[in-house]
């Protein structure tokens, strides 16, 4: 069964800072992954997906994300956080399928 | 263009009342979703559906029951509310091979 792990639950991080988010997932071939984000009283919004080719894919808001088979990892970068980042952001994975199952989440708070 | 409606917005409901909520999308999406988001959980799937008149469970759909009866809504049931059925309850819908997911902004429930 395929599964997501983001393994941390909070992170805080200056604004102007750098920002990486964690997941790894797990399935048995080759996954589709994708970052949503969540802000405060609403539904999620695509960042960024893969499904092939290049493995860092470029997201919306300046976000970026890598895959690396061999780490079973799809990780969420941004060079420089805005206040405006401050959300929930989530990652997740499905084979093609119908199914899509995210991760319990990150919460990002920033500082001013 | 709408994208995804759910309706209602909150609802408090007494232990062992039934509702129903509805998803409505207007963008021709053959896929359906309901989920369930708890704090430190993410979401979890509970029901799906592949094309109007399909549906299929997915990781807790106990005490839920669903219906696509045509292709643009998506209804979930609570038969028998329980406290445990608390949450926000989160729609979504997409086209197939994987494609992103369009998400309502959700429905708080209650249950004393």
């Amino acid at each position: 069964a395929q599964s997501v792990t983001q393994p941390d639950i909070h992170i805080t991080v200056s604004e102007g800072a750098s920002l990486e988010l964690r997941c790894n997932y797990s399935y048995g071939a080759t996954p589709y992954l994708f970052w949503y984000v969540q802000s405060p009283g609403q539904g999620l919004q695509l960042l960024l997906k893969y499904f092939s080719g290049d493995t860092l894919v470029q997201g919306i808001k300046g976000f970026e994300a890598e895959f690396k088979r061999s780490q079973s990892s799809f990780n969420l970068r941004k060079p420089s956080v805005h206040w405006s980042d401050a959300a929930e952001y989530f990652c997740a994975v499905t084979g093609g399928g119908n199914k899509l199952t995210f991760g319990t989440g990150t919460q990002l708070k920033v500082e001013l | 263009n709408a994208g995804v409606t759910q309706t209602p917005k909150f609802r408090v409901l007494k232990t062992g009342q039934s509702m129903t909520l509805l998803c409505a999308q207007d963008m021709n999406h053959e896929y359906m979703y309901w989920y369930r988001q708890d704090p430190g959980m993410g979401l979890r799937l509970i029901h799906y559906s592949v094309g109007e008149g399909t549906t299929a469970k997915g990781e807790v759909p106990d005490g839920y029951n669903v219906s696509r009866l045509k292709k643009q809504n998506f209804l979930l049931g609570l038969e028998s509310a329980a406290p445990s059925q608390t949450s926000v309850y989160f729609c979504a819908s997409r086209r197939p091979e994987g494609e992103k997911l369009f998400f309502g902004s959700g429905t708080q429930l209650s249950v004393l």
